[in-house]
């Protein structure tokens, strides 16, 4: 299956700050997606993006294809937006799957 | 939201017991899949289905069982559960082969 590294495992912020998430895979894909998990277990859907630039609020992803490659801004950051994020890829060929990584822990403090 | 829901939320269980976990959707939606969440791995595919009584393995689908005999249920089935199967499952659902929407998990605990 497709290797996926998200960086960095964990990120502790003050409220206010800016921070990026990466994620890198090893194959091409046709499916990218980044999720925030709450700490209630939910997995909320935040992009569908397996290439190009797509904003949302305060959020922001972009996909560079080629270079295998995903990021995720967040902006102004706030507490609500603690938890972990997971980004996500489908390979080209074969089972319609996911490949997750392990995430990105994030703690926003006040 | 997609409309998934997944029951039971939590159960607990004894080893070689059988358990059969469901995952119910109003979206019609052909694909559905499972999923399971251990620390330090992500989620990984248990089993998918692409639409009624057509199912597949994923990468992790040794000692579970699947089924789907109407569109809007998918039921995953431990035949004999064991301890290492202490995990939480997912239920995704997706309308193409692109963007998958999850369930709210079922927290399984095998004693």
């Amino acid at each position: 299956g497709i290797q996926v590294e998200q960086s960095p495992p964990d990120l502790i912020l003050q409220e206010g700050a800016n921070s990026t998430l990466r994620c890198n895979f090893s194959d091409s894909v046709n499916n990218l997606q980044w999720f925030h998990q709450n700490p209630w277990g939910q997995l909320i859907n935040l992009f569908y993006i397996p290439s190009g630039t797509k904003q949302n609020g305060r959020l922001s992803a972009t996909t560079v294809a080629t270079e295998r490659y995903s990021l995720l801004y967040i902006s102004s950051s706030q507490t609500t937006d603690s938890g972990v994020y997971f980004c996500a890829v489908g390979p080209l060929t074969g089972a319609n799957n996911l490949f997750f990584g392990t995430g990105t822990r994030l703690t926003v403090i006040p | 939201d997609a409309g998934i829901t997944q029951s039971p939320r939590h159960k607990v269980t004894e080893t070689g017991t059988p358990v059969t976990l469901r995952c119910h959707q109003t979206e019609n939606h052909r694909y559905m899949y499972w999923y399971r969440q251990d620390p330090g791995h992500g989620l990984r595919l248990i089993h998918y289905s692409y639409g009624v009584k057509d199912t597949d393995k994923g990468e992790v689908s040794d000692g579970y069982s699947v089924s789907r005999s109407k569109t809007e249920d998918f039921l995953l089935t431990l035949e004999s559960a064991t301890s290492s199967q202490t995990s939480v499952y997912f239920c995704a659902i997706s309308e193409t082969i692109r963007e998958q929407f999850f369930g709210p998990g079922t927290r399984l605990t095998v004693l």
